[in-house]
């Protein structure tokens, strides 16, 4: 497929466990986001990469959150100690980078369903 | 700040009523984009359009139209004959014209039911 690919589509962990997300980005695009979806909610940003670098972060809630993208393509979201409050659909976009991102249109995954019980 | 406001939280229509979506924006730059998202029960969130600040033209693809009016910083949405395929949650959404600070700003959405 040409899309972004998020895994797992689903994730059940328990309180306090380590979880980490996959995306896979549209071939060719530098850029790569992270957002957050809570029930009802529309997304909320967490984290931009250009390349392999995090060009901004400012969206992570806590020191608990941490992503990573080291070869320029695949983005792995870790969420260490999960809380209850983590439970959410992460939603992965990402854009051409012609730009460094400004401006461009963001194209989303189908996202994963994090549910800490 | 960046903000953006859409107040209606649901609609339901009958298949072939017109419908807007209302979506009003917050910013102090001058230059920013503005998008809408369709998101359909399947969760996925499908692009529809980017219109950037300089750009008031209306435009119109198919059913589907957008007015632009900087002057009420609105962005609406219309979806014409509308089509049960149409249920779903629409997102409007704002990014601003700043390398490092190009996230995107949801509103909260508008569902949307089309009844058959």
């Amino acid at each position: 497929g040409a899309g972004v690919s998020q895994t797992p589509s689903n994730k059940v962990t328990e309180k306090g466990k380590y979880v980490e997300l996959r995306c896979d980005p549209i071939s060719g695009h530098t850029a790569l986001y992270w957002y957050r979806q809570s029930l009802g909610q529309g997304p909320e940003f967490l984290i931009y990469f250009q390349g392999t670098g995090a060009a901004d972060d400012s969206g992570l809630p806590n020191d608990r959150f941490f992503a990573v993208r080291p070869e320029g393509s695949v983005s792995t979201l870790k969420i260490q100690r999960t809380e209850r409050g983590d439970s959410a659909v992460y939603l992965c976009a990402s854009s051409l980078g012609l730009t460094s991102g400004v401006g461009e249109t963001q194209y989303f995954g189908p996202g994963t369903r994090l549910l800490v019980l | 700040a960046q903000k953006v406001t859409q107040a209606q939280t649901e609609i339901s229509v009958v298949e072939k009523e017109d419908v807007t979506l209302d979506c009003v924006y917050e910013t102090r730059d001058t230059t920013y984009y503005l998008f809408w998202y369709k998101q359909p029960p399947s969760g996925e969130l499908v692009f529809l359009i980017r219109r950037n600040s300089f750009d008031e033209q209306n435009e119109i693809s198919g059913r589907y139209s957008w007015n632009f009016q900087k002057s009420t910083s609105s962005f609406n949405f219309t979806i014409t004959a509308s089509q049960v395929v149409d249920s779903a949650v629409y997102f409007c959404a704002l990014t601003l014209d700043q390398t490092g600070a190009n996230n995107l700003f949801f509103g909260t959405g508008t569902r949307l039911t089309v009844i058959p």
